[in-house]
């Protein structure tokens, strides 16, 4: 397809099971974000890939959280033990290194009971 | 610390008249900004944008605003219509690089036929 995809669009899983989350991105787009979305908040920055550099995890709320990317393709958010707070949308977006302007995956919506 | 502040969470408006979406920023490196509309079980899309070297970015019925000295920003939509009902989010970057966006929490536009 022509824009970013996300597996699965709905998770939910119970408290202490890790959860994977994927993200196809737009082809030819080097970078890639991924954001989270709790109830009611805006999107919260996670990690940033660009290409082959090092990822900028700043954004990671703590280290259950880690993210793979392989170059420019397929990118996978794990969290490992989740914790009801975790519960949110996790958004995926990419860019070329031309633009500002990033696009945005439909997300992933992840519950935790 | 909130960088990018989206005070109103909500606003409703009749369908042909003005939307006007407000966004205030504290971080004066911020240079580039970025308006970004979302419907439900959607992942966001890029609306309009704006570098901080105008005052002023035109778009269709879609015009941004930017007021640097008081750190303000807004979105006019003229005129509203049905299909404009949206969550819109404000976004901030320091431009010419490819770092993550900031986000604000966004308002939910809702336009009355």
């Amino acid at each position: 397809g022509a824009g970013v995809s996300q597996s699965p669009s709905n998770k939910v899983t119970e408290k202490g099971k890790d959860v994977e989350l994927r993200c196809d991105p737009i082809s030819g787009h080097t970078a890639l974000y991924w954001y989270r979305q709790r109830l009611g908040q805006g999107l919260e920055f996670l990690i940033y890939f660009q290409g082959n550099s090092a990822p900028d995890k700043s954004g990671l709320p703590s280290d259950r959280f880690s993210a793979e990317r392989t170059g420019e393709s397929v990118s996978t958010l794990t969290i490992q033990r989740t914790q009801q707070e975790d519960s949110a949308v996790y958004l995926c977006a990419t860019a070329t290194d031309k633009y500002n302007e990033q696009f945005f995956g439909p997300g992933t919506r992840l519950t935790v009971l | 610390d909130q960088q990018v502040k989206q005070n109103s969470p909500s606003l409703s408006v009749q369908e042909g008249r003005i939307s006007i979406l407000n966004c205030d920023y504290t971080n004066s490196m911020f240079d580039y900004f970025l308006w970004y509309k979302k419907y439900p079980a959607e992942g966001p899309t890029f609306l309009i944008s704006i570098s901080s070297i105008k005052d002023k970015n035109e778009d269709g019925r879609f015009t941004v605003f930017l007021n640097k000295s008081a750190k303000h920003l807004s979105l006019h939509i003229v005129p509203s219509q049905p299909g404009d009902s949206a969550v819109y989010f404000c976004a901030a970057k320091i431009g010419g690089s490819q770092g993550n966006l900031i986000f604000g929490k966004g308002t939910k536009l809702s336009v009355k036929p």
